[in-house]
């Protein structure tokens, strides 16, 4: 079949809010989670992880949530700022043999309104 | 701060030609992967390396492909003969331990024609 373009689903913030930025991962076995930042024609950027023993993290204006009984991640962002603005994508993690694959979500857009 | 940084930053390439993509991973860091992403989809994982071989590698990672770390610094993605589809942003990346964050290098976009 022809391949089509992923359709990012797109949150739209006015500067100053507070964003809130949802995963829904796929496999029990996970251990542990990962939120990047994706500005365009740049490579992802870390910016904040979760193991499964825990259920809340906080960074630096950031604080990421892990539900394991529904599967779900989110991503809070504080006081959302114009250089905020980029795909944000979480993924996750099973550590198998000697690896340390990741799977990536697909992605939600942010925009933030000045 | 360390960064992982990658060559060239856009490569253009007739289909049918070999290409080599260069990374050179965080000093300290002991994994090292290659993802890629094509322009509109999803970041997705090729190839693992740890300890001078492949230790995960997706369907993606067939024998067209290839990895080598040839010196103690470089990590190489080589693409032995390319076709339309492997036209993508590929991304190199390493962490220092399995389960360590692992950090992305800025990419190099590939073009085949």
């Amino acid at each position: 079949g022809e391949s089509v373009g992923l359709h990012l689903p797109t949150l739209s913030v006015q500067e100053g809010d507070n964003s809130i930025i949802n995963c829904a991962y796929s496999n029990s076995a996970s251990d542990y989670f990962i939120w990047y930042k994706q500005e365009s024609g740049k490579g992802p950027q870390f910016i904040i992880d979760i193991r499964s023993n825990m259920d809340k993290r906080q960074g630096q204006r950031v604080t990421v949530l892990l539900n394991k009984t529904v599967k779900h991640l989110s991503l809070q962002i504080a006081a959302t700022q114009p250089g905020d603005s980029a795909v944000y994508f979480c993924a996750e993690n099973i550590y198998e043999n000697a690896g340390n694959m990741l799977t990536f979500g697909g992605g939600t857009r942010l925009m933030v309104k000045p | 701060e360390p960064e992982v940084t990658q060559t060239p930053s856009h490569q253009v390439t007739q289909m049918g030609q070999e290409v080599i993509l260069r990374c050179v991973p965080i000093s300290n860091h002991l994994y090292f992967y290659w993802y890629r992403q094509i322009l509109g989809q999803k970041v997705e994982f090729l190839v693992s390396f740890y300890n001078n071989e492949i230790s995960e590698k997706s369907e993606i990672f067939d024998d067209q492909f290839s990895v080598e770390r040839p010196d103690g610094s470089n990590f190489t993605l080589k693409i032995r003969s390319t076709k339309l589809e492997d036209s993508a942003m590929y991304f190199c990346a390493s962490s220092e331990e399995v389960g360590n964050t692992i950090y992305f290098g800025e990419g190099s976009w590939l073009t085949v024609v």
